[in-house]
């Protein structure tokens, strides 16, 4: 099956700063990526939408400034949290989606990355 | 608005018992309807989806789900529960068959499996 991986799984960062989570597509060219987020024991819920070559479409009430998405390529796309504040502390979930990867009916999801505030 | 509803936060069943997870959706159109499996700090495991044909789907782990447009419900089961197959089930919807379509998903049921 279509496997994506996240790097890093977890990090720690100081308040301030900013963190670029990587979402990698191995076996497959996804022609689509989805970022979301998760809070304990809670449902994910979708933050952006990016296609290979163009802007990410945000979901309302995420700010694009803040979580920033670049999807250059059919293999890698990123998210980086700038100014990060303890309140962006979260599982951070990516998915991708592609025709290569038998349709796009399906996303295979990554491993998620745990991202600490202090 | 399409969305999902799964109605129990928590399931509890006996080891070798059947289990069933509720899911309960609304969509415009034809559901394409997915259950994903979700172990502490993991992502998001795949176990089956419905597109179109049989009723019955049958997944990975011996997981089964039923479609039933008419009750506009897409329940997880399984005939006999292990321990290991306590986790996080979320069951989730897309509407349209279009790339870049995300998937809504319910806000999770988990299933406790006791020895």
């Amino acid at each position: 099956g279509a496997v994506v991986s996240q790097h890093p799984s977890r990090v720690i960062c100081k308040s301030g700063t900013s963190v670029k989570i990587e979402c990698r597509s191995l076996d497959f060219q996804a022609t689509t990526m989805f970022w979301y987020r998760q809070f304990p024991k809670q449902s994910l819920m979708l933050m952006a939408t990016s296609n290979e070559g163009s802007k990410a479409t945000y979901e309302q009430g995420v700010e694009k400034d803040k979580f920033l998405i670049n999807h250059a390529s059919l293999t890698l796309s990123t998210l980086t949290v700038t100014s990060a504040h303890p309140e962006d502390s979260s599982f951070y979930i990516c998915s991708a989606s592609g025709l290569s990867a038998g349709s796009y009916n399906e996303q295979f999801f990554g491993p998620g990355t745990r991202l600490t505030v202090l | 608005a399409q969305s999902v509803a799964q109605p129990e936060d928590q399931v509890n069943v006996a080891e070798g018992n059947p289990l069933t997870v509720k899911c309960t959706y609304s969509v415009s159109g034809n559901p394409y309807l997915f259950w994903y499996v979700q172990y502490p700090n993991r992502g998001l495991q795949f176990l089956l989806k419905y597109i179109t044909g049989d009723n019955l789907v049958k997944g990975s782990y011996g997981f089964e789900a039923e479609f039933n447009k008419s009750q506009t419900s897409f329940h997880l089961k399984k005939p006999s529960a292990l321990v290991s197959d306590s986790a996080l089930y979320f069951c989730a919807v897309r509407g349209l068959n279009q790339a870049g379509t995300a998937l809504i998903f319910g806000k999770g049921t988990t299933l406790s499996v006791s020895s």
